[in-house]
């Protein structure tokens, strides 16, 4: 049974360039949310999405946006890429999503994006 | 505002003896608990979890203890083995459940 999925595992940008990341969750999950780690740091949540509507959304500014599928895939949009966006960018899926607090959330194995 | 902390950033064990990692949080509405094994080049992977009613819970090797009054919660591995080497993250979920907060991590690395 496939784990989440995400594509690509490598990406090199440029300042003031934009980026999307995607994500397929593991089948039958319908929740997905990101997380952003930077080296030396735990993963930082930015949203999470639940039967493509935006659920949560963590402490990050508006160059940061996403959406959610009808298959339940997702994608992470950046705009205005600075250097600090540099860091490994993890998805997460998980089967409820409705607001339960005992959510287990099961990670992919990450996208690492580097901006020069 | 850390509202998760792992203080320690790396522990060194012998194979076969115990590994303790120690997790605090200072957010009280904070009742579910996890913790997550990282390999380099790969996601986290989930180990185990506790809810705020129960103080302990117990899956193979891996025991994870929870001092609601503390707020502190630790891992325990029994027996330790080479390949337990990894980076460990404590994280907790709140009222909303949406939004796993991490701790910065600790290295285990497990001496055979």
């Amino acid at each position: 049974d496939a784990g989440v999925t995400q594509s690509p595992t490598h990406l090199i940008k440029t300042r003031g360039q934009h980026v999307t990341l995607r994500c397929s969750p593991i089948s039958g999950h319908k929740s997905v949310s990101w997380y952003q780690q930077v080296l030396g740091q735990g993963p930082q949540f930015i949203f999470q999405y639940y039967e493509k509507e935006e659920r949560g959304r963590g402490n990050f500014p508006d160059r940061f946006s996403a959406r959610q599928f009808p298959n339940y895939s997702s994608e992470l949009n950046v705009n205005a890429l600075l250097l600090g966006d540099s860091a490994l960018y993890l998805c997460a899926s998980s089967s409820l999503g409705s607001g339960s607090t005992l959510e287990t959330q099961y990670f992919g194995p990450g996208t690492r994006l580097l901006v020069l | 505002d850390q509202q998760v902390k792992q203080n320690s950033p790396s522990l060194s064990v012998q194979e076969g003896r115990i590994s303790i990692l120690n997790c605090d949080y200072t957010n009280s509405m904070f009742d579910y608990f996890l913790w997550y094994k990282k390999y380099p080049a790969e996601g986290p992977t989930f180990l185990i979890s506790i809810s705020s009613i129960k103080d302990k819970n117990e899956d193979g090797r891996f025991t994870v203890f929870l001092n609601k009054s503390a707020k502190h919660l630790s891992l325990h591995i029994v027996p330790s083995q080479p390949g337990d080497s990894a980076v460990y993250f404590c994280a907790a979920s709140g009222l909303y459940g949406n939004k796993l907060v991490f701790g910065a991590g600790t290295i285990l690395r497990v001496k055979s």
